[in-house]
């Protein structure tokens, strides 16, 4: 049963420090997507990459957030320094394209910034 | 502004009962895919109805695209109440009109309530 996958479930941290959030995507999958979702501002995009390529992170604060894919089977969002609004359910995604873009979504990680 | 917005917000029914959504859009869609999120969860891809397609089953969904209106509806019939959810609508874009193709973009849900 193909799952995407996300470290840690949930993170509690105080403000000012880095943050570290894992995706597994499902083998095979090209396209691996970051997504954040909060009560105000629903689920919002930050990043995307496609055969490990950053493609859009115009989503993404610049000067705290970085998204990277160091290999096919792992992609990473820090954040540094983490701020109380940072709170939010952080969603990884992966998908195959060209295709129908249909994405598959991980758990998320719960983060909290104290 | 979001590319799919979804109508209503908030559904309350009880279980039996038909449950419709509306999903509009703005730009040409690929296609437009529907997503079900269960609290705490992340979300799970239900359906989803090509640009050229105007309705489509599974199961108890039932899925209608109208893109002369860019609006979609999602119709949940004899609802229980393991379909309490958020239920969001979600377009792709036509590769031939953006750069963007690939992405999906959401919309801000419809959260479903079904009591039993």
């Amino acid at each position: 049963d193909a799952r995407v996958t996300q470290t840690p479930r949930h993170k509690v941290t105080e403000m000012g420090q880095e943050v570290t959030m894992r995706c597994q995507p499902i083998l095979g999958h090209n396209t691996v997507f970051w997504y954040r979702q909060t009560m105000m501002q629903g689920l919002e995009l930050l990043a995307y990459f496609r055969n490990r390529a950053p493609l859009d992170d115009s989503g993404m604060p610049k000067d705290r957030f970085s998204a990277e894919m160091p290999d096919a089977t792992l992609a990473t969002l820090k954040i540094q320094p983490s701020e109380p609004r940072d709170s939010a359910v952080y969603f990884c995604a992966s998908g195959s394209t060209p295709g129908t873009d249909t994405q598959y979504f991980g758990p998320g990680t719960r983060l909290t910034v104290l | 502004s979001q590319q799919g917005e979804e109508d209503p917000q908030a559904l309350s029914i009880q279980e039996g009962e038909n449950a419709t959504m509306n999903c509009s859009y703005k730009t040409s869609i690929n296609n437009l895919q529907w997503y079900r999120q269960n609290s705490g969860r992340g979300l799970v891809h239900l359906i989803l109805i090509r640009s050229n397609e105007r309705e489509k089953h599974s199961g108890r969904l039932r899925v209608t695209l109208d893109t002369s209106k860019k609006s979609s509806s999602l119709l949940i019939t004899a609802s229980r109440a393991a379909d309490t959810a958020s239920y969001f609508c979600a377009t792709a874009l036509s590769r031939y009109a953006t750069d963007s193709w690939g992405k999906l973009q959401f919309g801000a849900g419809t959260q479903v309530v079904v009591t039993p």
